[in-house]
Parts: structure tokens; sequence; C-alpha cells
């Protein structure tokens, strides 16, 4: 089945540093990817949708400057938290939608491991 | 109103037992639903596509009601490893990106 890559699984950076992370598709071309965060005990947000090749789409009340999405190919989306702050503290999961022969035509979302990352 | 709204749980059941939960969706387009599974501090994982005919996969199934816009998930037999929260996607367009999750019901099975 379709497989999607995060990276790194875990982060703990200081206040007002920047943290990249990284999801690709193993096995698919994903030309959209999407970004969820998760606090504890509570559902996925999505964050924005990253598209390859053109900017990416942000949720109402996503601070694009603060949360900066490249999709420079068909298999890598980046995640960018600048200026991290200790709010910033989360779980970030990508997914992306596979509609190839690996999920049957099934239009699924596969989601990569997630990020934990701590601000300190 | 939400999108996607789910049971609130949590729901506590003994081994064995069987065990519904509920999702509504408000948008009567939607067109593509499924059930996920996500573990503590995990990703979301598949566990089924749910399809207008209604699906088995070994102790689970899932139905679909168009007109009543909503879906369920069946667990028979529960194990303690069904433990999780399942939440409800529901997908507004074959065409476009617009999955959207409910808030996802708890279970835990006690032994």
């Amino acid at each position: 089945g379709a497989v999607v890559s995060q990276h790194p699984s875990r982060v703990i950076c200081k206040s007002g540093t920047s943290v990249k992370i990284e999801c690709r598709s193993l096995d698919f071309q994903a030309t959209t990817m999407f970004w969820y965060r998760q606090f504890p005990k509570k559902s996925l947000m999505l964050m924005a949708t990253s598209n390859e090749g053109s900017k990416a789409t942000y949720e109402q009340g996503v601070e694009k400057d603060k949360f900066l999405i490249n999709h420079a190919s068909l298999t890598l989306s980046t995640l960018t938290v600048t200026s991290a702050h200790p709010e910033d503290s989360s779980f970030y999961i990508c997914s992306a939608r596979d509609q190839g022969l690996s999920s049957g035509g099934a239009n699924v979302l596969t989601f990569g491991a997630g990020s934990r990352l701590t601000v300190l | 109103r939400k999108e996607v709204e789910q049971d609130p749980g949590p729901f506590n059941v003994p081994e064995g037992a069987t065990v519904a939960f509920n999702c509504t969706y408000s948008n009567s387009a939607s067109q593509s639903f499924f059930w996920y599974r996500q573990d503590c501090r995990k990703e979301p994982k598949l566990l089924m596509s749910v399809y207008s005919s209604g699906n088995e996969d070994g102790r689970f199934t899932a139905q679909l009601n168009r007109a009543s816009q909503y879906i369920s998930l069946l667990i028979r037999d529960s194990k303690l490893s069904d433990s999780a929260t399942y939440l409800c996607v529901v997908n507004f367009s074959n065409y476009g990106q617009n999955f959207v999750f409910g808030p996802g019901t708890r279970l835990s099975v006690l032994p």
C-alpha cells in the first residue's frame, strides 16, 4: 500500500529557532499533501493544503508566515515552523492522497507517522 | 453545526462486547467515507472505506445511510487491541481535497 514518510519523528528546539519537517510519498506521486496539527486528546486540525508547484492553501486562523510550506516535487512537502514558540509545541502530521493502484483508486488518505515538536 | 460529528464517547466495554459508533455529516454532496483508527500518540491509519452497500472486514462492519447522512461502525467480539480513537472521515468531493475529520470516538476495551 501507499507509504508516507515523515521526518523527524521528534524534535526539541529553543524558542526563536526554526524547525523543518519533511513529508515524502514513497511509492506514489502526490500533487497535494495536507498538514495537520493535533493537541493531546483532540482531533486533527487541518492547517494547510500543500500544492505541488504552487502556493499552499492555509486554513482560517493559520499564519502562513509562521508555518511555511513548500511542495517542490511530486513526492516531497516541507513544513517549516519559524520563530518557534512554546505554544507551537504539538504533534504535526502530514498526509497525502493516493489515487493510484496501491489504493485501487479509492481516494484514500495515507498519513505520515507524525512529528512531535517541543519548543523550550 | 459541525460538518462531521461523532458520538462523544468514551466507550468503555468489556472484551467480547459488541460496540457501535455513529457519525453524521452535514454535506449531502459528500462522496467518500472512511473510518480511521488512531492509537495514542500515533498517526491515523485507515481502518476501512465505507461503501453505499455497506461492507464488512472480519469483526468490523461499516454502514452508510445517505438519506439520513450518517455512517456507522460496528465492532464485534471486541479485543483489547481495539482500544483506540476511531475517526470518521468524509470527503466532500471525489475531485477536490476536502477531507473533513470528525472529532473521534474513544474506545477502551477492558479485560
